[in-house]
């Protein structure tokens, strides 16, 4: 597709169950990033990727959250155990190049998975 | 480390009137600063940034924004609201490799 995709859009599942949420960035992005969106909470930093590097795992909130990128494209995001603090927008992005260094690539985002936690 | 501030969750405006949404950033080392926009039930979308020279940048649909070193700042302006301008916006900050958002301001558009 043309931009960046993300499934489900919508999800709502029981505390104390796991989920997984699906990117697949723009074709040919280099790097991918997770954010998180809570409601007077901004963007949350969660994790990043880029190119065959260790993904930077600095933002995620616990051991509960976890996520990989399989060859290079599609990342899946994976919630265990979830709680009712868990409920925000997952947002996935990718760029061209890393946003740091010497490309300022510009982030294109995708509309993001509701997550709801009964 | 390199943040973001944004002053204001919630700004309203007649259309017609000056838009400003603020932004103030801490920064260690010459900062590359963005805003993004994100309209009703879409995703984020880049509206300008500044990287290096010129300090005022123009960006899609009329904003600019100026980067003040003085001051520690990258307001975002644009002369004229329009009733379509109404959304979230997020001022962001670069730091190792990745963007770091503000926690956003709401533009409401009054008739």
């Amino acid at each position: 597709g043309a931009g960046v995709s993300q499934s489900p859009s919508n999800k709502v599942t029981e505390k104390g169950k796991d989920v997984e949420l699906r990117c697949d960035p723009i074709s040919g992005h280099t790097a991918l990033y997770w954010y998180r969106q809570s409601l007077g909470q901004g963007l949350e930093f969660l994790i990043y990727f880029q190119g065959n590097s260790a993904p930077d795992k600095s933002g995620l909130p616990s051991d509960r959250f976890s996520a990989e990128r399989t060859g290079g494209s599609v990342s899946t995001l994976t919630i265990q155990r979830t709680q009712q603090e868990d409920s925000a927008v997952y947002l996935c992005a990718s760029s061209l190049v890393a946003s740091g260094g010497a490309g300022t690539g510009e982030l294109f985002f995708g509309e993001g998975s509701r997550l709801t936690v009964l | 480390a390199q943040s973001v501030t944004q002053l204001g969750s919630h700004v309203s405006v007649s259309e017609g009137a000056l838009v400003l949404l603020r932004c103030n950033y801490s920064s260690s080392v010459p900062p590359y600063l963005f805003w993004y926009v994100q309209y009703p039930n879409q995703g984020l979308q880049l509206l300008l940034k500044y990287t290096t020279g010129a300090t005022l940048v123009k960006g899609i649909n009329g904003f600019e924004a100026e980067f003040k070193k003085s001051e520690t700042s990258f307001h975002l302006t644009k002369p004229s609201a329009h009733m379509s301008d109404a959304a979230e916006y997020f001022c962001a900050v670069v730091r190792t490799d990745k963007l770091i958002f503000g926690t956003g301001t709401r533009l409401q558009v009054f008739p």
